[in-house]
């Protein structure tokens, strides 16, 4: 198993740029999450999704969009990219036996790093 | 909201001294508490879960206690070595997980 992969690995944008970060699991599981981890600060959450069609906000998720077409890929979108959103993000996922709080591990990839500039 | 602070930010020990990093959090009504180890440029992996309704939880040299009435759980590292040397995550889960900031860890060789 691959678990969770992201790409790209890094990405330069300019200001007012759009782009995908990409994010796809192979461990069948039904929950997935977008976090951002700035400088010295922990991983806060952006959006997250409990299953293919499903998504919802998180902390963060201005300037952010997501779908979730099938179970394994979980895109994010950045419209009209901005210095603010220069950071790290990383793609998680968990398996939840319900529909309800998923509180099991989350796996996560190892981080698209992105410069706005 | 739930608030996670790590304390102390960075550590730096020789190689075979224990290690004690610890974690504090605003509100105890949670589900569980995860430690996390992040290596630089590298994603997260997960060290140890306790749930609530534990005390601690054990996986080779590391141990992790959880107080949730106090609100705090320290995990401990034992005889640590150079390849312990890592940023630790501090996670709390009520109805999302809540990340404290990390303690990065050095061991000198």
């Amino acid at each position: 198993n691959a678990g969770v992969t992201q790409t790209p690995k890094f990405r330069i944008l300019k200001i007012g740029q759009s782009m995908t970060l990409q994010c796809t699991q192979d461990m069948n599981h039904n929950y997935m999450y977008w976090y951002r981890q700035d400088p010295g600060m922990g991983l806060k959450l952006i959006y997250y999704s409990v299953g293919a069609g499903i998504t919802d906000k998180g902390e963060v998720p201005n300037g952010y969009n997501v779908s979730r077409s099938t179970t394994e890929d979980f895109p994010l979108r950045l419209e009209l990219a901005a210095p603010s959103q220069t950071s790290v993000y990383f793609c998680a996922s968990s398996y939840s036996p319900s529909s309800g709080l998923s509180t099991d591990t989350q796996y996560f990839g190892p981080g698209t790093r992105l410069t706005v500039l | 909201k739930q608030e996670v602070t790590q304390i102390p930010a960075a550590l730096s020990v020789p190689e075979g001294e224990n290690l004690v990093l610890n974690c504090s959090f605003t509100d105890s009504a949670i589900y569980n508490l995860q430690w996390f180890r992040q290596d630089p440029g590298k994603g997260l992996t997960s060290l140890l879960l306790i749930q609530s309704s534990q005390r601690e939880q054990t996986s080779g040299r590391l141990n992790a206690s959880l107080d949730k009435s106090s609100g705090r759980s320290t995990l401990y590292i034992a005889a640590s070595q150079p390849g312990d040397s890592a940023t630790y995550l501090c996670a709390v889960h009520d109805y999302k997980l809540s990340f404290g900031a990390g303690t990065t860890v050095t061991v000198r060789a």
